[in-house]
């Protein structure tokens, strides 16, 4: 089945600082979206991409949709300690028995 | 409002059990999703309904019984509980749309359920 890759498991940054994160797939999506999850609650959608090659921003954040449909990438730029949660990203594919597969997550810590 | 509400938030229960998840959505969605969280965080789906008819039906033993009583709703029953059922389940609803379900789900807070 589709699967999604996102590495490191877990990314530890000091507050201030940027980060980014990828994500792979071996197969083609249409839409590609990154969710945030904090503590016990459930996965919330930052940004959603609609386009290969589409560059979109959200506030501090910036997300792009490789051109081959089979990557993403995640900036988060001046990271403040809110930012911590686990960070999905999910590949979305049309067609009959669509659904949203997701990648296992970055959890992502900010030291004050 | 809660756009999508989760009932109980927190389920205790012994293996063999049966118990029942329950999930409304207000935000007018046409389709319902349950999603199971193992303790690895790992996010995957379990069953899709749009207007009270199944569409995904991933690879679930058949102790899962959802019900779709109507397009807000989406329940989940679990038979005979087993010790590795424990995981967070989260319901999710989006709009099909004109002919894209273009993957935009908005999800409860999360049903974790523990068998002992």
């Amino acid at each position: 089945g589709q699967q999604l890759n996102q590495s490191p498991q877990s990314m530890f940054i000091q507050e201030g600082e940027d980060v980014s994160m990828n994500c792979t797939s071996s197969s083609i999506f249409n839409t590609w979206l990154w969710y945030k999850q904090d503590p016990g609650e459930g996965p919330v959608l930052l940004i959603a991409l609609y386009k290969a090659g589409e560059l979109t921003s959200n506030g501090r954040l910036t997300a792009q949709f490789g051109i081959t449909r089979k990557d993403s990438f995640l900036n988060i730029s001046a990271s403040i300690p809110s930012d911590v949660g686990i960070y999905f990203c999910a590949g979305h594919s049309t067609g009959a028995n669509s659904k949203l597969t997701f990648g296992k997550g970055i959890t992502l810590s900010v030291r004050p | 409002d809660t756009a999508v509400s989760q009932t109980p938030k927190y389920l205790v229960t012994q293996m063999g059990n049966d118990k029942s998840i329950k999930c409304e959505q207000n935000l007018g969605h046409d389709t319902m999703y349950w999603y199971k969280q193992d303790s690895k965080k790992f996010l995957k789906i379990m069953f899709s309904y749009n207007n009270k008819e199944l569409i995904i039906n991933e690879t679930v033993p058949n102790r899962f019984s959802p019900k779709s009583p109507d397009k807000a709703h989406l329940n989940l029953h679990i038979n005979s509980l087993e010790l590795g059922d424990s995981a967070v389940y989260f319901c999710a609803s989006s709009h099909l749309g004109t002919g894209a379900n273009t993957g935009e789900l908005f999800f409860g807070e999360g049903s974790r359920l523990t068998v002992l």
